[in-house]
């Protein structure tokens, strides 16, 4: 079975700090492994992707994710923070069996909110 | 077009009464998905068309729900005597132009059932 588990409902960081996002899934197959982000009143955006290569993702808006196959884990990071950055996260996986457009299995999300 | 386009973008019902929700997708796309993003839940598969038929349609949560394609185009999700707890945004997804492994969301129907 396949899914993804984010720990943190909500995360707090001050504006300028590094900021992390975890994320957890399992799979049966190796994983395809997405972010991505609603900012409020607005659809899902696409952030950044890893479905194979070197391990350290990076994507819009300076978000950069690191896979670890050992620990299961796709976290989301950025170097520095910023108010503009508060947003609900949404970590998803599939696996690489079977059709390449199969379903996404979403996490819960993650409230981020950036105070100044 | 270059989006997927949903409707209504917001619909209050009543409890008991049917609702259609519509999506319109990229244009050549064959592939469409449906989601439902309820408060603290995340987002919930509901169903996946491959052009008109549904290889996937594990997520449906009771038979009030269906949902049809026609034309490998235009989607309608069908919930028959709503419930308050079918209240929720509701999506639509495409794989995007820049990669099938990359989903494009629509804004959503936002449903309240009352």
């Amino acid at each position: 079975a396949q899914s993804v588990a984010q720990p943190e409902d909500q995360v707090n960081v001050a504006e300028g700090n590094p900021l992390t996002v975890k994320c957890t899934y399992s799979v049966s197959g190796n994983p395809y492994l997405f972010w991505y982000v609603q900012y409020p009143n607005r659809g899902l955006q696409f952030l950044l992707k890893y479905i194979t290569g070197d391990n350290l993702v990076k994507g819009s808006y300076g978000f950069e994710a690191e896979f670890n196959k050992s620990q299961t884990s796709f976290h989301l990071k950025k170097p520095s923070a910023l108010v503009s950055d508060s947003a609900l996260y949404f970590c998803a996986v599939r696996d690489d069996r079977g059709s390449t457009l199969g379903r996404l299995y979403f996490g819960r999300g993650t409230q981020l909110t950036v105070w100044p | 077009g270059a989006g997927v386009s949903q409707s209504p973008s917001n619909k209050v019902t009543e409890k008991g009464k049917d609702v259609e929700l519509r999506c319109d997708p990229i244009s050549g796309h064959t592939a469409l998905y449906w989601y439902r993003q309820s408060l603290g839940q995340g987002l919930e598969f509901l169903i996946y068309f491959q052009g008109n038929s549904a290889p996937d349609k594990s997520g449906l949560p009771s038979d009030r729900f269906s949902a049809e394609r026609t034309g490998g185009s235009v989607s309608t999700l069908t919930i028959q005597r709503t419930q308050q707890e079918d209240s929720a945004v509701y999506l639509c997804a495409c794989p995007s132009v820049s990669g099938a492994n990359v989903l494009t969301f629509g804004a959503g129907s936002r449903l309240t059932v009352l």
